[in-house]
């Protein structure tokens, strides 16, 4: 079946350092794939999408490029900061059933 | 648009005994989904409606657990006879059918059972 693999966390940067979360997947035909967020107290929230392979969905500053040679779709932002500490989810969706599978999340945690 | 709505937002219940859980999606979205999320792991689909039509039972929806779209609008989502490892976070979801990929989630409702 489908699945979505996301490195191990949590994740601790300093403020304006280089981020990046690495997610790879496993699925057949050709999915869209996702990245969602959920900030302290709230809700999951979509954050960017990719729907075909070299792609590269971008909001708020990270960026993810759908690599279909590689299956992966690692987040990246320039320079975080404290206000993107939240839990970070890898997802895919195939299909027209549209169920969302996801990643185990990681945790980022910003310091000042 | 004030978003996908769950009520309650925290339950607490003891082992046998139902719960019932309520979401209401945003308006115009005729799509609605439910997931499971436990602590440390990503949420995981349950099952989803397409207006009124139930389309899609994941195998984690033992016959235990009910899921109704009544009307096509708010979606309730029974456990009958809880079990502890129903401990979890539940959450819904709506999309509209052809931007089915912008899922947007409430908040959950937290259910714990004693």
């Amino acid at each position: 079946g489908d699945s979505v693999t996301q490195m191990e966390g949590p994740v601790t940067l300093s403020e304006e350092a280089f981020l990046t979360i690495n997610c790879t997947y496993t699925a057949t035909g050709y999915p869209s794939l996702f990245w969602y967020v959920q900030y302290p107290g709230e809700g999951l929230q979509l954050l960017l999408k990719a729907t075909k392979a070299d792609d590269k969905g971008s909001n708020k500053g990270f960026e993810a490029t759908y690599r279909k040679e590689t299956t992966s779709f690692h987040l990246e932002k320039g320079s975080v900061q404290v206000s993107d500490s939240a839990v970070y989810f890898c997802a895919l969706t195939r299909g027209a059933n549209s169920k969302l599978t996801f990643g185990k999340g990681i945790t980022l945690s910003v310091r000042p | 648009d004030t978003g996908v709505s769950q009520d309650p937002r925290h339950k607490i219940t003891k082992r046998g005994q139902n719960v019932t859980f309520r979401c209401d999606p945003i308006s115009e979205h005729n799509r609605l989904y439910w997931y499971r999320q436990t602590l440390g792991q990503g949420p995981e689909f349950l099952t989803y409606f397409q207006n009124e039509a139930q389309l899609e039972k994941s195998r984690l929806l033992s016959d235990r657990f009910s899921a109704e779209r009544p009307k096509g609008s708010f979606s309730t989502l029974e456990i009958q006879r809880t079990e502890q490892g129903d401990s979890a976070m539940y959450l819904c979801a709506s999309s509209t059918r052809t931007r089915y990929y912008e899922q947007y989630f409430g908040p959950g409702t937290r259910l714990t059972v004693t």
